[in-house]
């Protein structure tokens, strides 16, 4: 069964602390890796997509890497305005889905 | 218009009452799903849509949900006979064909409670 799974649940850190969130996936075979960020009270904020492992994409203070097993989301120097969930979902090959498979999340928060 | 739109955008009903859910999809857009999202949760899966077909409405958690999609635009989500345990947050999000090197695009939500 394909599977997504987000490391912490949860993370605070201070203002400039950098770090990384974890997404392991197990899938059959991978078409997309996608990051979102969810702010309370929103929908999904897309981010960004891999495609293979290697690859990496950058936004601000976000880096996103791919690798077989699994994908980091790097935040550098972090401000309060960072803090969200952030969700790893994976879309897959096979069949007639296009879904995308979500993991449950890591949410963040940056102190000041 | 420019994003996903929902409607309404929260909605609280009695149980046993039928609600629908709208979405209308970035123009353009024929690949279109449905998710919820219970209180503290991730998303979970419901139905996909390409163009007006459905080829995968294995989320669907039992016969009261049912989905619809015309004119390759607009979806309703009808839940009958609504529990409290459908109370919940239910997200619509569209790309542009569902295939590989698109990105799904997500509404607001419409957060349903239902007493």
């Amino acid at each position: 069964e394909d599977q997504v799974t987000q490391s912490p649940e949860a993370l605070r850190l201070q203002e400039g602390e950098s770090s990384s969130l974890n997404c392991s996936y197990t899938v059959s075979g991978l078409r997309g890796l996608f990051w979102y960020r969810q702010d309370p009270g929103k929908g999904p904020e897309f981010l960004f997509t891999l495609y293979s492992a290697g690859e990496e994409k950058e936004k601000e203070r976000l880096k996103a890497t791919l690798t077989k097993k699994e994908s980091f989301l790097h935040i550098t120097a972090p401000k309060p305005e960072d803090s969200a969930t952030y969700l790893c979902a994976v879309q897959t090959y096979g069949g007639a889905t296009n879904k995308l498979i979500f993991g449950t999340g890591t949410l963040l928060a940056v102190q000041p | 218009g420019a994003g996903v739109s929902q409607s309404p955008s929260n909605k609280v009903t009695e149980k046993g009452k039928d609600v629908e859910l709208r979405c209308d999809p970035i123009s353009g857009h024929t690949a279109l799903y449905w998710y919820r999202q219970r209180l503290g949760q991730g998303l979970e899966f419901l139905i996909y849509f390409q163009g007006n077909s459905a080829p995968d409405k294995s989320g669907l958690p039992s016969d009261r949900f049912s989905a619809e999609r015309t004119g390759e635009s607009v979806s309703t989500l009808t839940i009958q006979r609504t529990q409290q345990e459908d109370s919940a947050v239910y997200l619509c999000a569209s790309s542009l064909n569902g295939g590989e090197w698109t990105e799904a695009f997500f509404g607001q939500g419409t957060r349903l409670t239902v007493v």
